[in-house]
């Protein structure tokens, strides 16, 4: 069974720029998160979606947004890119929604550097 | 909202035991632990539910003290290939069913 694929797996952008990542989950899995990893700041929940509708957002701000496909792939769009945006964005799959016990599996990541 | 970890960072020797801890100020339904090798995706170790049901790694053992809010990971006779960091992630709350990760606890294993 293919795990989590997430694309890019590298992007350089410029402030103010906007930019899309995308994730494929694993095979029969509904729900898709998001988390923003900074060094010394952990895994920081941006948000998860469940079957096409956001189930809960994270503490960040209207520029990250996301959105998830009847296949279950989900996107994430950051726009007007500042530099505190550099960052690993990490997407994680389950088979449920969050909070129902279920384990997640996270994909290897998109490292954006915003210059 | 996010778990504390502690210690943040722990260096051990080769069959050595550690202990990381996980605490939350909230009431929980789950904690959840995961390790990150460096350079790749955190993957799963275990689950401890509300009520003293758990899921994960035959190797590894943790405890959940609902009272407390608190979780605590045992890593016994340690190996090269537990370094990492691993992370604790809560349920439960007034998390509306998000899963909140701590900051991190950075685990060296020398020879």
């Amino acid at each position: 069974k293919a795990g989590v694929t997430q694309t890019p797996r590298y992007l350089i952008k410029t402030r103010g720029q906007q930019v899309t990542l995308s994730c494929s989950p694993i095979s029969g899995h509904r729900s898709v998160s998001w988390y923003q990893q900074t060094p010394g700041q952990g895994l920081q929940f941006l948000f998860e979606y469940f079957s096409e509708t956001q189930r809960n957002k994270g503490n960040f701000p209207g520029r990250f947004s996301g959105r998830q496909f009847s296949n279950s792939r989900s996107e994430m769009n950051v726009s007007t890119l500042e530099l505190g945006d550099s960052a690993l964005y990490l997407c994680a799959s389950s088979l449920d929604r969050q909070g129902s016990g279920e384990k997640l599996f996270f994909g290897s990541g998109t490292q954006l550097s915003v210059l | 909202q996010q778990p504390v970890q502690s210690p943040q960072a722990v260096i051990l020797r080769e069959g050595e035991d550690a202990v990381i801890n996980c605490s939350s100020s909230k009431a929980l339904y789950s904690v959840h632990w995961y390790r990150q090798k460096h350079g790749e995706a955190p993957v799963f170790l275990m689950i401890l539910l509300k009520g003293g049901e758990q899921k994960g790694h035959e190797k590894i053992s943790a405890s959940f003290n609902e009272k407390k809010q608190q979780s605590s990971l045992y890593l016994t006779a340690s190996q090269l290939s537990y370094s990492g960091t691993y992370f604790c992630g809560t349920e439960g709350g007034n998390q509306g069913g998000k899963l909140i990760f701590g900051q991190g606890t950075e685990l060296s294993v020398k020879p």
